[in-house]
């Protein structure tokens, strides 16, 4: 496809579950990065892979929180034992080696009941 | 940790009408981008900038990028209703890790 596209697009979970969400990047774009985004807020940073490597994982708020993209092009979001905190738009967002410009999929809405 | 503000929070415009939005920070950015982000979609990139002082334009669109490299500003000119949404400024400072502002709510009335 044209775009960066997330999977499911929404999600419920009971508290204590398990959650996986996943990002198909833009062909061809090397970065890839997942953002929380809460209910009248801005996107916030939680991890960036170049390719297959995780260079930065400052953001994830907790351990129950672990992203992988083992091929260097799909990614999944993986939350453990959910939370009513964890509630809110997953988004993810690819671009090309070396730019700055960072082109957002729809997100993923996760509500933990 | 760094921090943007915007404002102003929300506006009510008239269809037509010229819009002015800024994004402050405390800390030095290299890079500035604009994203607008409509309901139940992701943000959409509008604009980038790199240098301080430049001005960019994208159709009725236009950035700057402020001197002392702790602002930016977004004008939009002759206001149409599908410019609605909530307009986003994002800082970088030479990584890859984005802050976000929290936002420009944009109303158009017709």
């Amino acid at each position: 496809g044209a775009g960066v596209s997330q999977s499911p697009r929404y999600k419920v979970a009971k508290r204590g579950q398990d959650v996986a969400l996943r990002c198909d990047p833009i062909s061809g774009h090397v970065s890839l990065f997942w953002y929380q985004q809460a209910l009248g807020q801005g996107p916030e940073f939680l991890t960036y892979f170049q390719n297959e490597a995780q260079l930065d994982k400052s953001g994830l708020p907790s351990d129950r929180f672990f992203a992988e993209r083992p091929e260097g092009s799909v990614s999944t979001l993986k939350i453990q034992r959910t939370q009513q905190e964890d509630s809110a738009v997953y988004l993810c967002a690819s671009s090309l080696a070396y730019s700055q410009e960072q082109y957002f999929g729809p997100g993923t809405r996760l509500t933990v009941t | 940790g760094q921090q943007l503000n915007q404002s102003p929070q929300s506006m009510f415009i008239q269809e037509g009408e010229d819009v002015s939005m800024n994004c402050t920070s405390s800390s030095i950015f290299n890079t500035w981008l604009w994203y607008k982000q409509e309901p139940g979609e992701g943000p959409v990139l509008l604009i980038a900038l790199y240098k301080a002082g430049e001005l960019t334009s994208n159709g009725r669109l236009t950035a700057q990028f402020g001197i002392t490299r702790k602002d930016s500003f977004l004008n939009i000119s002759a206001s149409i209703p599908s410019d609605v949404g909530i307009y986003f400024c994002a800082g970088d400072n030479y990584g890859q890790n984005f802050v976000f502002g929290p936002g420009t709510r944009l109303s158009v009335l017709p």
